[in-house]
């Protein structure tokens, strides 16, 4: 089974609009966090915001926040009054954690290509 | 420099070589993982060194595939007997090994199998 699910993998939105990326996770693990990454053209991956599973509130970075639902384990990115400069490949993660302390790796989900519109 | 540094940043190579690549991640990260990623695909995980722990090589899609961590740092991905489906860019990364630590990407690795 697919750890992470992106089930979009193209989306449109014109240029100052709000825009919604969705992403579920499959995990059993009580710890765990998830990650959303976006790849521009030129192919560096960028961190942009992070949410704990233990995290209460939802997760904010300036124009990027989390409307993070634990229980339809959903973790959708939503970026405000888009930007030419947002059009990119966005990726979500996540890590899994064990009982150790420490941490799987980061699983990827399979992206979604946002493009936006002047 | 501060950030994780991969070489070469290109690799073209003829079907049947080995080649070596290399990934020298952030200074005191103690994660260190490599992942591939096809063009216009995802990210597909092929290993994961943690610490002084047994690496996680559950992604290796090959027994071609090997990789090893010196002394906690450098890490060297190899493939035997390269195939035109390994084309691909190797990306490595590497963080600290606590669930809410993000990962800190390389720049990767274009590797063409002619």
């Amino acid at each position: 089974a697919q750890k992470i699910t992106q089930t979009q993998p193209g989306m449109f939105v014109q240029e100052k609009e709000a825009v919604t990326l969705d992403c579920t996770y499959d995990t059993s693990d009580q710890s765990y966090g998830l990650f959303w990454y976006k790849q521009p053209s030129s192919g560096e991956m960028i961190f942009l915001i992070y949410q704990g599973s233990y995290d209460e509130q939802n997760a904010t970075e300036g124009r990027y926040s989390l409307n993070f639902q634990k229980a339809r384990k959903s973790t959708n990115l939503v970026i405000s009054a888009s930007q030419l400069g947002d059009s990119a490949m966005y990726f979500c993660a996540m890590r899994e954690g064990i009982s150790s302390g420490s941490a799987r790796q980061l699983t990827f989900g399979s992206g979604t290509q946002l493009t936006v519109l002047p | 420099g501060a950030g994780v540094s991969q070489s070469p940043s290109n690799k073209v190579t003829e079907k049947g070589k080995d080649v070596e690549l290399r990934c020298d991640p952030i200074s005191g990260h103690t994660a260190l993982y490599w992942y591939r990623q096809s063009l216009g695909q995802g990210l597909e995980f092929l290993i994961y060194f943690q610490g002084n722990s047994a690496p996680d090589k559950s992604g290796l899609p090959s027994d071609r595939f090997s990789a090893e961590r010196t002394g906690g740092s450098v890490s060297t991905l190899t493939i035997q007997r390269t195939q035109q489906e390994d084309s691909a860019v190797y990306l490595c990364a590497s963080s600290y090994d606590r669930v809410n630590e993000k990962l800190f990407f390389g720049s990767g690795t274009q590797l063409s199998v002619l």
